[in-house]
């Protein structure tokens, strides 16, 4: 069974520039997640879906992070207009949702740099 | 609200020694989550270590082990006698039974010197 899917793996912008991020969820998970991963913050949530609803829209992240999810095996994560501080990688995770032994699964992530 | 504290930073260890990375969780709306430790190798994506969802049990892989302990509110990740190869970020997490996101710590880096 295939794992969470990310593209691209990499992906250079220049500052101003509008960029889209891709995952693909584990098939038949309810949950979706966008994080973005920095040394300095670790783990940022940007939106949290559960069965292709919104549920969190990352507050601080709303006015430049959109993320849809189209149906339930696509979402996307657009930043509109990227900043240089935007650089860091961004990682979809998906899991079963609810119950008691609802881990992540986490894709492998977008690197972003913002020049 | 509801928040997770680990070791912060980068914890240097030799190889062959012990390990011990705390993680402290808040219980303010959920009594008892679940805990999870995820681990990022080098060139790797997160992934699970290990999870508990019961006060009072242990967990362990990989020669980890973490008690999740409802008196203190803890679950920290331990192991004996670390590896070159356990050079990794940990992350601490905690999830409330249902429908909840989890809250994840800032995450550990973990250096072992051969």
């Amino acid at each position: 069974d295939a794992g969470v899917t990310q593209t691209p793996r990499h992906e250079v912008a220049e500052k101003g520039q509008t960029i889209i991020l891709k995952c693909e969820p584990v098939s038949g998970h309810n949950d979706l997640f966008w994080y973005r991963q920095t040394k300095i913050q670790g783990l940022e949530l940007l939106s949290y879906f559960r069965s292709k609803s919104l549920m969190e829209d990352g507050g601080a992240f709303k006015d430049r992070f959109k993320a849809e999810m189209l149906n339930s095996s696509f979402s996307t994560l657009k930043i509109q207009p990227t900043e240089p501080k935007d650089s860091a990688v961004y990682l979809c995770a998906s899991s079963l949702g609810g119950g008691n032994y609802a881990e992540q699964f986490f894709g492998p992530g977008t690197r972003l740099t913002v020049l | 609200g509801d928040s997770v504290t680990q070791t912060e930073g980068q914890v240097t260890v030799s190889e062959s020694k012990s390990l011990i990375i705390n993680c402290t969780y808040s219980a303010t709306s959920i009594a008892y989550p679940n805990l999870f430790w995820y681990v990022r190798y080098p060139g790797e994506g997160l992934q699970l270590l290990l999870k508990v969802i019961t006060a009072g049990q242990k967990g362990s892989s990989r020669g980890f082990e973490a008690t999740y302990n409802k008196e203190t509110t803890s679950f920290h990740l331990q192991k004996a006698s670390v590896q070159e190869s356990d050079s990794a970020v940990y992350y601490c997490a905690r999830k409330g039974r249902g429908n909840y996101k989890p809250t994840f710590g800032k995450g550990t880096s973990l250096v072992v010197h051969p």
